[in-house]
C-alpha cells in the first residue's frame, strides 16, 4: 500500500501571503491529522478530520484552516503568514488509534 | 492536560552498544503510548506501540513496556547500530474517540561505528 503522500514537499512564501499544502491519506483511511513541527515548540496538533467533518482542534489561530474531500484527500490553508510560520508540516492518516505519517511539507516564510 | 515527558540529548553511543531512552506521560484515564523515529529530512515513522498496560511493543530490535504504575514507557536497543541514528520521539493518544497525539520533545541518538 502506498503511504501517506504530501505535496509540495517544500514551500517558500512572503509574509502576508497565504499558503495551501495538500496530503493524501493512505486508502481505506478516513482520518487525517496535521501538526506542525518547529526547533522551538516541537510536534503539535492542528486538526483532525474524519469523514470530512472536523472532529478536533488544536491551539492555533484562525489563520490556519483545513478541510477534507469525499476521497479522504485534506487540504490545509494558511492565510497572512507569518514569520513564525516557518515549520514541517506533517500530515498523518488513521486506522484504529494508530496514525502514520507523511514527509512533511517544509514551509520557509520569508 | 495530557503531557509526555522523554529525556534530553543529544545521545551519543557506539556500535553495539545499550541504548535506553526514557519517557514518562500524564494523561487521564488509559492512552495508548508510542514510539516514533525521525530521520533527517523525513516525516515520522511509527517504530513501535502498546495499547494497554503492561503491554510490550517491539520491532527492529527496539522494545518498550507499558507500565501504569510508573507512567513510562521507556524505549530500549540491546545492540544499537549506526543507522539507528535518528531523532526518537514518545507519544500518547488519550483515550478512545480522541486521537490527538501529544509528543515528548524528542531524543537525538548518534551511533559511532
Amino acid at each position: 500500500k502506498a503511504g501517506v503522500t504530501q505535496t509540495p514537499r517544500y514551500l517558500i512564501k512572503t509574509r502576508g501571503q497565504q499558503v495551501t499544502l495538500s496530503c493524501s491519506p493512505i486508502s481505506g483511511h478516513r482520518s487525517v491529522s496535521w501538526y506542525q513541527q518547529t526547533p522551538g515548540q516541537g510536534l503539535q496538533f492542528l486538526f483532525e478530520y474524519f469523514s470530512e467533518t472536523q472532529r478536533n482542534k488544536g491551539n492555533f489561530p484562525g489563520r490556519f484552516s483545513g478541510r477534507q474531500f469525499s476521497n479522504s484527500r485534506s487540504e490545509m490553508n494558511v492565510s497572512t503568514l507569518e514569520l513564525g510560520d516557518s515549520a514541517l508540516y506533517l500530515c498523518a492518516s488513521r486506522i484504529t488509534d494508530t496514525q502514520y505519517f507523511g514527509p512533511g511539507t517544509r514551509l520557509t516564510v520569508l | 492536560g495530557d503531557s509526555v515527558t522523554q529525556m534530553e540529548g543529544p545521545v551519543t553511543l557506539s556500535e553495539e552498544a545499550f541504548l535506553t531512552i526514557n519517557c514518562t506521560y500524564t494523561a487521564t484515564g488509559y492512552p495508548s503510548l508510542f514510539w516514533y523515529v525521525q530521520y533527517p529530512g523525513e516525516g515520522l515513522q511509527l517504530l513501535l506501540k502498546a495499547t494497554k498496560a503492561d503491554d510490550k511493543g517491539s520491532n527492529k530490535g527496539f522494545e518498550a513496556t507499558y507500565r501504569k504504575e510508573t507512567t513510562s514507557f521507556h524505549l530500549e536497543k540491546g545492540s544499537v547500530q549506526v543507522s539507528d541514528s535518528a531523532v526518537y520521539f514518545c507519544a500518547l493518544s488519550p483515550a478512545a474517540n480522541d486521537y490527538k497525539l501529544s509528543f515528548g520533545a524528542g531524543t537525538t541518538v548518534t551511533v559511532r561505528a
